[in-house]
Order: structure tokens, then sequence, then C-alpha cells
């Protein structure tokens, strides 16, 4: 059980817009810690996607971005391409456990 | 361009210790004010963060690892290590080192640790 919630798993046609949502609580990103995004491409390792919420690392497509309210964060792609088939994973920092916390991880299928 | 390598054994017998380098180019893990981060995934599963050092000693550990782990540095080399105690098969894993202490922004390719007797 991870302590920052997301759906196992979202599908979306080329060209569609997909988001991928992220739960927390009061003592994540409730409490205003910054959420962080990766992408895992099969057999990779995580590539930072989308930090501080809402900003994108050099080289990362606009169609990539992020939004943060409340307990919740979600990622949004738009214009879906095949080679956006990954895994994608939410990242804050708890102080309850004092530490960074992962999402369980969302597998996003591109049709 | 900062880079950063895993290295250490593929296999581990339980319960013995797993030991693991990064290896740092590209950055100097003396800086003060950059984090150096363990990460792990089990396999088919999520990321578990594990701990992390920064000024070259102080660190931080996952509290449901705390009693098991030992993130050390060393400076003259640029690398910084993972020791896990005794360790268990839910200790497999892909072991990550990364940079960050909000945003991981560099990772190593990460080394596939199987702990099997």
């Amino acid at each position: 059980q991870s302590v920052l919630t997301q759906p196992p798993s979202v599908s979306g046609a080329p060209g569609q817009r997909v988001t991928i949502s992220c739960t927390g609580s009061s003592s994540n990103i409730g409490a205003g810690y910054e959420v962080h995004w990766y992408q895992q491409l099969p057999g990779t390792a995580p590539k930072l996607l989308i930090y501080s919420n809402t900003n994108r690392p050099s080289g990362v497509p606009d169609r990539f971005s992020g939004s943060k309210s409340g307990t919740s964060a979600s990622l949004a792609i738009t214009g879906l391409q095949a080679e956006d088939e990954a895994d994608y994973y939410c990242q804050s920092y708890d102080r309850s456990l004092s530490g960074s916390v992962f999402g369980g991880g969302t597998k996003l299928t591109v049709l | 361009q900062v880079q950063l390598q895993e290295s250490g054994p593929g296999l581990v017998k339980p319960p013995q210790t797993l030991s693991l380098t990064c290896t740092v180019s590209g950055a100097a893990i003396i800086n003060g004010d950059s984090y150096w981060t363990w990460i792990r995934q089990p396999p088919g599963k999520g990321l578990e963060w594990i701990g992390y050092i920064y000024n070259s000693g102080r660190t931080y550990y996952s509290p449901s690892l705390k009693s098991r782990v030992t993130i050390s540095a060393d400076t003259s080399k640029n690398q910084f290590s993972l020791k896990l105690t005794s360790v268990t098969a839910a200790d497999t894993a892909v072991y990550y080192c990364a940079r960050g202490l909000g945003a991981f922004d560099f990772w190593g390719q990460g080394t596939m640790v199987t702990v099997s007797s």
C-alpha cells in the first residue's frame, strides 16, 4: 500500500489527452510539499518528467504538464504518442514518515 | 552532465549484507547543496526511497529500513555507498542511486540484486 495513490492503469488513443491522478493526505501533498513526476520506460531507470508540481526539466515536451490542488496532484499528457507508453510515478515528501514517498505507479497504454 | 553508476554483487545470500557503490561523475558529492540518494524497485513493483547522504556525511533513512541501512561517502573517489544488513528475499530489487532531495533529477541505470541462498 503506497502512501500516494495512483490508478494502476490508464489508456488512450494516439492524439488524445490522458490524466493520471496522485492522491495523498494532509501529511504530504496537503501539507504543501511539492509533487514530482517520473516516466519509466520498460527496462530503464525513471526519468524526471515534472518537478515542483508544474515545472518541466529541459528537454521534456510541453505535451506533459502537472498540477496540484489540495491533497492531490495530476499529470496530463496531450497529443498522446506511442512512445509515451510507460509507467508513471508521482513522488512527494511525507512529514509523518519524515522522508520521500512514491505513488504505486500508473501504467499508460497507448491504444 | 551528471552521471551515476551503480556497482556491486548481483547475488547476496540471506542473511548477509548487501553492499553497493554509486560512482558519480560530472558533480562533486562533497558539494554541500547536493543530496545523494538510494532508491529500490522490487521486480514488477513500485519505487521505494531508502535514504540519502549530504554534506559528505549527514544521512537520513527510511523509517522502515533505518535499523538495517547505512549510507556512506568516499569523497576522494566521488562515490557513495549503501549497506543493507540481514537481507531476505524481500530485499530483492533493482537498486538505483540518484541525485536529489525533493525531485531526483539524475539517476543511475540501476543494478539488480537478488537475495537467494
